[in-house]
């Protein structure tokens, strides 16, 4: 079946450093991505999201790339703030075209917590 | 707008008891799904609802049950409570599927439950 990889965290890193959060997927047919951020005592909140292969989401600095040929979706910032504290999960979804299920199906990654410090 | 609200925030039930948690939203969103977090799994689909009065099944329905009377309200019902319930719930809509273009997937701030 489906599923997300994503990069063990936490992940610690110092105001305007270079972030990478890793993320890759496997999936049967052309699955859709997205990034979700998490801010502490929050619901989930849509980050970012690509439909198809080499589609670019972005949002609030934050850029991901599709990679169908790595299976990858990798979530980068240029430079973090203490504001990013979070913690961010990488999902796929079929569309609802494969899976059993009448609506699509969003697979998680188990997230990975970020923490900027000053 | 409210957005998506769940209630309680936080609840402790015994083993065998039952209890519902109740999520709202205010969008006229027609998709509604319930999901639980732990730790180390990500999140996972429980129950999803395409419109008032359609229901089904997600990934982990066994021990829970849902009904949509409204567009509005998605409640999730713990039948009968075992420890390993023991998770954080939240409560997602969206006006149409997540990934449509234009579309986004709303969280609720989330349900901590303890069973004991």
């Amino acid at each position: 079946g489906d599923s997300v990889t994503q990069m063990e965290g936490p992940v610690t890193l110092s105001e305007e450093a270079f972030l990478t959060i890793n993320c890759t997927y496997t999936a049967t047919g052309y699955p859709s991505l997205f990034w979700y951020v998490q801010y502490p005592g929050e619901g989930l909140q849509l980050l970012l999201k690509a439909t198809k292969a080499d589609d670019k989401g972005s949002n609030k600095g934050f850029e991901a790339t599709y990679r169908k040929e790595t299976t990858s979706f990798h979530l980068e910032k240029g430079s973090v703030q203490v504001s990013d504290s979070a913690v961010y999960f990488c999902a796929l979804s079929d569309g609802g075209r494969i899976s059993n299920f009448g609506n699509e199906k969003l697979t998680f990654g188990t997230g990975t917590r970020l923490t900027i410090i000053p | 707008n409210a957005g998506v609200t769940q209630t309680p925030k936080f609840q402790v039930l015994k083993t065998g008891q039952s209890m519902t948690l109740q999520c709202a939203q205010d969008m006229n969103h027609e998709y509604m799904s319930w999901y639980r977090q732990d730790p180390g799994m990500g999140l996972r689909l429980i129950h999803y609802s395409v419109g008032a009065g359609i229901t089904d099944q997600g990934e982990v329905p066994n021990g829970y049950n849902v009904s949509r009377s409204t567009t509005e309200d998605f409640p999730l019902r713990l039948l009968s409570a075992a420890p390993s319930q023991t998770s954080v719930y939240f409560c997602a809509s969206s006006y149409s599927k997540p990934s449509d273009s234009d579309n986004e997937q709303f969280f609720g701030p989330g349900t901590r439950l303890t069973v004991l």
